[in-house]
């Protein structure tokens, strides 16, 4: 079945505490991104990836990394973590066609990140 | 900032149709409209995608207006499961810049 899987699904952790939450896609997507959830600001990109090794970022970048060092996984990794970074974070994958711009969004179940 | 622009709820009664606007007036040439959304506790999905043309699926319509200006998703018969927020988002040819913005959605209300 193609998916977009992330790892955990819920998450509690302090200040400081560094983490990793996993995304991983099975359809062979050149594009993967993530994204933040929170109320009232709807969904916000943090960073994406094109392919292996190249990532850029989104519109929310400040307090994450991320590497792309195999097509399939796209870790978002916060190294230090604040309370201003509870949200629910979501993964997303597609591919990247010739013509550009038609390619279908798939998005993980989500992560539910609380910082104390 | 946000390429698309749409209203932040609406309401409709079940069965009846359902047309939720977006507006998108820096569209370029090249850009994809596509719709999204996401049911409660769950992740985004796809709805439809267009360039120029009017554009069907089993899900729903896309009416694209012919300045390509702004967008309509239509809903032919809204049933309770379409209780989502309705994202309108644009998608040009992928370069490094390729940025997604997603925004804030139409939360879509409906009514039995």
């Amino acid at each position: 079945e193609a998916q977009v899987t992330q790892n955990p699904r819920y998450l509690i952790t302090v200040t400081g505490k560094k983490l990793t939450v996993t995304c991983s896609q099975n359809m062979n997507h050149e594009y993967m991104s993530w994204y933040r959830q929170d109320p009232g600001l709807g969904l916000r990109q943090i960073y994406y990836s094109m392919n292996v090794e190249v990532t850029d970022k989104g519109d929310v970048p400040e307090g994450y990394k991320v590497s792309r060092k195999e097509k399939r996984n796209f870790p978002l990794i916060l190294e230090s973590p604040s309370p201003n970074q509870t949200s629910l974070y979501f993964c997303a994958s597609s591919l990247i066609g010739v013509a550009g711009g038609q390619e279908t969004q798939y998005f993980g179940p989500g992560t539910r990140l609380l910082v104390l | 900032d946000a390429k698309t622009t749409q209203p932040n709820s609406m309401e409709s009664n079940e069965e009846e149709p359902v047309h939720l606007p977006c507006n998108h007036s820096t569209i370029s040439g090249t850009d994809y409209i596509h719709w999204y959304r996401q049911l409660p506790s769950q992740g985004p999905e796809y709805v439809i995608h267009g360039l120029t043309s009017n554009v069907n699926n089993r899900m729903a319509s896309l009416a694209i207006a012919e300045d390509r200006k702004s967008s309509t998703l239509i809903l032919h018969r809204a049933t309770l499961r379409d209780a989502a927020v309705y994202y309108c988002i644009l998608r040009g040819y992928m370069n490094r810049d390729d940025k997604i913005i997603f925004g804030k959605g139409t939360r879509l209300h409906i009514l039995p």
